[in-house]
């Protein structure tokens, strides 16, 4: 499974979209790029996956661009809720366990 | 909804001890898995299970053993619990056969600490 960097930290004031990026230039035509967010003291969240086109969902949307070698995970109106750490993951869609390898994450902390 | 659920949120135990970490979920769900998270690591997998009676081993499954008697249960045993096994541990479930994808879903996690 492909390597994923995040920053460690970035900061969104409540009711702004908060931008999160990932770069996975390592990956593969066969693996997906999926985010958890993890809550203080909770276990992760799964949010949302996606392979080459853009998704959206209630909670969030997922940018990837054309090369695949980066991402955008966006929540378009963060809340104070939302404060937790966000996971990029790729992982191979020819896995059939579905490990997921977690690195650091990035600390979104969003601001009143 | 999904509900995944451990059976301790807290728990402390002695060096030595035998340590049963129990997890359910509701979903019929085929996949299970057992994590232990520590700071500046992230989360490491420990054992999974693809079915009843089965399972692998994931990276770390030194000092644990697993069982899945029934396919909503899976169970971590820790045989002699040591210091360095104090840690917050997730179970996870997911739905699909091999080679499907599906999100995991997580349980709100067992701090454990070995004293």
């Amino acid at each position: 499974d492909a390597k994923t960097t995040q920053p460690t930290s970035m900061d969104c004031a409540e009711g702004r979209a908060a931008n999160l990026p990932c770069n996975h230039s390592t990956i593969s035509g066969n693996e997906y790029v999926y985010w958890y967010r993890q809550i203080h003291s909770q276990g992760p969240q799964y949010i949302i996956h996606g392979l080459k086109n853009n998704e959206t969902n209630e909670m969030a949307s997922l940018i990837i661009t054309e090369d695949r070698k980066s991402s955008t995970l966006i929540l378009p109106h963060a809340t104070l809720r939302d404060t937790a750490v966000y996971y990029c993951i790729v992982r191979s869609v020819s896995s059939n366990t579905g490990k997921l390898i977690f690195g650091q994450g990035t600390t979104l902390q969003v601001k009143p | 909804d999904v509900k995944v659920t451990q059976s301790s949120r807290y728990l402390v135990k002695r060096t030595g001890e035998k340590v049963f970490l129990e997890c359910v979920q509701d979903m019929d769900h085929e996949n299970m898995f057992w994590y232990r998270q520590d700071p500046g690591l992230g989360l490491r997998l420990i054992y999974f299970s693809y079915d009843v009676k089965m399972k692998e081993k994931g990276d770390i499954p030194e000092g644990y053993s697993v069982s899945r008697e029934k396919k909503e249960r899976f169970s971590l045993i820790l045989e002699s619990a040591s210091t360095n096994q104090t840690s917050m541990y997730l179970c996870a479930s997911r739905g699909g056969s091999g080679g499907l994808l599906g999100e995991q879903y997580f349980g709100p996690g067992t701090r454990l600490t070995v004293t």
